[in-house]
């Protein structure tokens, strides 16, 4: 079954740092990787999705690389701001047309 | 509407009621999922439709579990019996599958509290 593990559990920075979140998957058949946030009480918001073909997405100060054969994955946040603050969770789609998810890191970017 | 929504937002019940819980996914979407947050774990996969092919039930946790899909759009999600056990964050999501892309847009949930 594949496993999903998300590094750190919770970060703090300071507002203008850059930081880098990281994932990591047991089963390197996948076909895509998915980056969601959460803000509290609220649903998932898609971020990026990074097809298995595919080395890196970006969007705005945001980018997400694959390594599908290390199990890898980052999210760079370039400039952090307060707004950024929220759980960041990792998803691997792995053939059985389900997510599966890492249990998120919660990131604080303080003002 | 423009994203999924879902219904209610909050649903609090006595242990041993039965509960609806309702997915509207966005429009033109073939695929639903259902997915269940608990308090400090992980989301986990519940239910997958596609189109009218035979949905994979192989995350329901139990039997009390159950979900169908009217007419290839709104979803109903139906626990049993509930227990204690069952509090926890019920999630929607649809998706549009393509070929190697599979992006999922999840609804605001539903938070479920079984007492």
């Amino acid at each position: 079954k594949q496993e999903v593990t998300q590094i750190p559990a919770a970060l703090s920075v300071p507002e203008g740092e850059n930081l880098v979140l990281n994932c990591s998957f047991t089963d390197s058949a996948i076909y895509n990787l998915q980056w969601f946030r959460q803000d509290p009480g609220k649903g998932l918001t898609s971020l990026l999705l990074i097809q298995s073909s595919q080395r890196e997405q970006t969007s705005g100060r945001l980018n997400a690389s694959l390594d599908k054969s290390s199990g890898r994955s980052t999210l760079y946040i370039a400039a952090s701001q307060p707004g950024d603050s929220a759980t960041y969770l990792c998803a691997v789609e792995a053939g059985a047309n389900n997510l599966f998810f890492g249990t998120g890191t919660r990131l604080t970017v303080i003002p | 509407g423009a994203g999924v929504s879902q219904s209610p937002s909050n649903k609090v019940t006595e242990k041993g009621k039965d509960v609806e819980l309702r997915c509207d996914p966005i429009s033109g979407h073939t695929a639903l999922y259902w997915y269940r947050q608990s308090l400090g774990q992980g989301l986990e996969f519940l239910i997958y439709f596609q189109g009218n092919s035979a949905p994979d039930k192989s995350g329901l946790p139990s039997d009390r579990f159950s979900a169908e899909r009217t007419g290839g759009s709104v979803s109903t999600l139906t626990i049993q019996r509930t227990q204690q056990e069952d509090s926890a964050v019920y999630l929607c999501a649809s998706s549009l599958p393509l070929t190697g892309a599979n992006e999922q847009f999840f609804g605001p949930g539903t938070r479920l509290t079984v007492l």
